[in-house]
């Protein structure tokens, strides 16, 4: 079965720390790409990166960075020097390679405090 | 300027009464998906399309109806609401298999079934 895991459901940190967020997965599929996204509290939801299962190699955006491990089938992301902008629910999500069925994470809530 | 368009974004209905919530896109996306979004529920996967009249069904499809006659709209169709299809729907689309595609969402439609 495929799955996404987002275990914290909540995270507060106080701005300018940083903060991972966990995204576990489980498929049985070889090829399979793996996302997250952003939704601020206005709603709209905002992609964020894309990562095929061929490429383990770890992504830096700026203040954002993501770690692919399929040793531990996580992908988590990374906020560095945490804003009070990056307050939003994330989700992880994923889709095999052999329907293009994309299943999301709950999402984890986070709060950036002032 | 590239963008997923949703109409209506919010809609107060009655059950049974049959509506069309339509999605288009600028970018001649293949790919083109529906999701609802539901507290505690997270993103779910109604239906997507790889292409012109290739339509599937994602995780929740019951109740849903979709066509793809040109690749810019992808309308939902719900024939007969009923008040557990109230929800946050959002309409997506991207092109397919590319490396480091993006993903764009519509704005949403809140939809109140009563």
């Amino acid at each position: 079965a495929q799955k996404v895991t987002q275990a914290q459901t909540e995270i507060s940190v106080v701005e300018k720390e940083d903060v991972t967020l966990d995204c576990v997965y489980e498929t049985r599929d070889t090829t399979y790409y793996l996302f997250w996204y952003k939704q601020p509290p206005s709603g709209e939801l905002v992609f964020l990166i894309r990562r095929n299962s061929f490429d383990e190699q770890n992504e830096i955006s700026g203040r954002y960075s993501w770690n692919f491990q399929k040793s531990t089938s996580s992908f988590n992301f990374t906020i560095t020097a945490s804003q009070v902008v990056d307050s939003a629910v994330y989700f992880c999500a994923l889709i095999m390679n052999r329907d293009d069925k994309i299943i999301f994470g709950k999402g984890t809530r986070l709060h950036i405090l002032p | 300027e590239a963008q997923v368009t949703q109409n209506p974004r919010y809609l107060i209905t009655v059950t049974g009464k049959k509506l069309t919530v339509t999605c288009s896109q600028n970018m001649n996306h293949e790919y083109m998906s529906w999701y609802r979004q539901d507290p505690g529920l997270g993103l779910r996967q109604i239906y997507y399309s790889m292409n012109v009249e290739v339509t599937d069904k994602g995780d929740v499809p019951e109740g849903y109806k979709v066509s793809r006659k040109e690749k810019r709209n992808f309308p939902l169709i719900l024939e007969s609401p009923s008040p557990n299809q109230t929800s946050l729907y959002f309409c997506a689309s991207s092109l397919v298999r590319e490396q480091e595609e993006t993903q764009y969402f519509g704005p949403g439609t809140r939809l109140l079934v009563l």
